[in-house]
């Protein structure tokens, strides 16, 4: 069964950092580019970030630039979300997400599966 | 405000059929790139319903359609049953590399 699991999740203060991690299984790691989409609460899911398949590309959604930073350990079947200068707008449930294809290119791959995701709350 | 623009509501009774809208721009849709579409149930996490404009992953019932036209893509769902009361939300790819996605449209089942 593919599976994606995500942890790293809790109650932060503004300005600190965190990192999530997502732990892969059930296919091939390392042929699969990996996406971060979050959603806050009550609201629409928002992509964050994505990192191909031996970590040539990372790009990010411009909210999170600068902040946000992306990695994946093909070794451990793993991706990593650092995110620094938390703000409460980070407020979300992060979700690790495949790409659904391994030979689909950025622009016409679709997301699948989803992990169950792990809450983040940025409050003092 | 999201890149992709979706009707925030929609809502049929047992047995109709109902379509929702995904509309996007020349720098997303517009330039040929595929839509998809994804069914986020209460307190659950999104699923793929529609791939790459019109393809049904497996498992998915037929009762679930999807087009693309110009800068524009819609989902239909006929026979529409209770267990379809859901968001769904619509993705796209823009010109600055970004995965984009409609703000989300909730399904109301009469």
């Amino acid at each position: 069964e593919v599976q994606l699991v995500e942890s790293g999740g809790g109650l932060f203060k503004p300005g600190g950092s965190l990192r999530l991690s997502c732990a892969a299984s059930g296919f091939s790691f390392s042929s699969y580019a990996i996406n971060w989409v979050r959603q806050a609460p009550g609201k629409g899911l928002e992509w964050v970030s994505s990192i191909s398949r031996i970590s040539t590309y990372i790009y990010y959604a411009d909210s999170v630039k600068g902040r946000f930073t992306m990695s994946r350990d093909n070794a451990k079947n793993s991706v990593y979300l650092e995110v620094n200068s938390l703000r409460a707008e980070d407020t979300a449930v992060y979700y690790c997400v495949r790409d659904g294809s391994p030979w689909a290119g950025d622009s016409d791959n679709w997301l699948d599966p989803w992990g169950q995701g792990t809450l983040v709350t940025v409050s003092s | 405000q999201s890149v992709l623009t979706q009707p925030p509501s929609v809502s049929g009774a047992p047995g109709q059929r109902v379509t929702i809208s995904c509309t996007g721009s020349s720098s997303n849709i517009g330039s040929g790139n595929d839509v998809h579409w994804y069914q986020q149930l209460p307190g659950a996490a999104p699923k793929l319903v529609i791939y790459t404009n019109n393809n049904r992953p497996s498992g998915v019932p037929d009762r679930f359609s999807g087009s693309k036209s110009g800068t524009s893509a819609s989902l239909a769902i006929t026979g529409l049953q209770a267990e379809d009361e859901a968001d769904y939300y619509c993705q796209s790819y823009d010109s600055n590399r970004n995965r984009v996605f409609g703000g989300g449209t909730k399904l109301t089942v009469l």
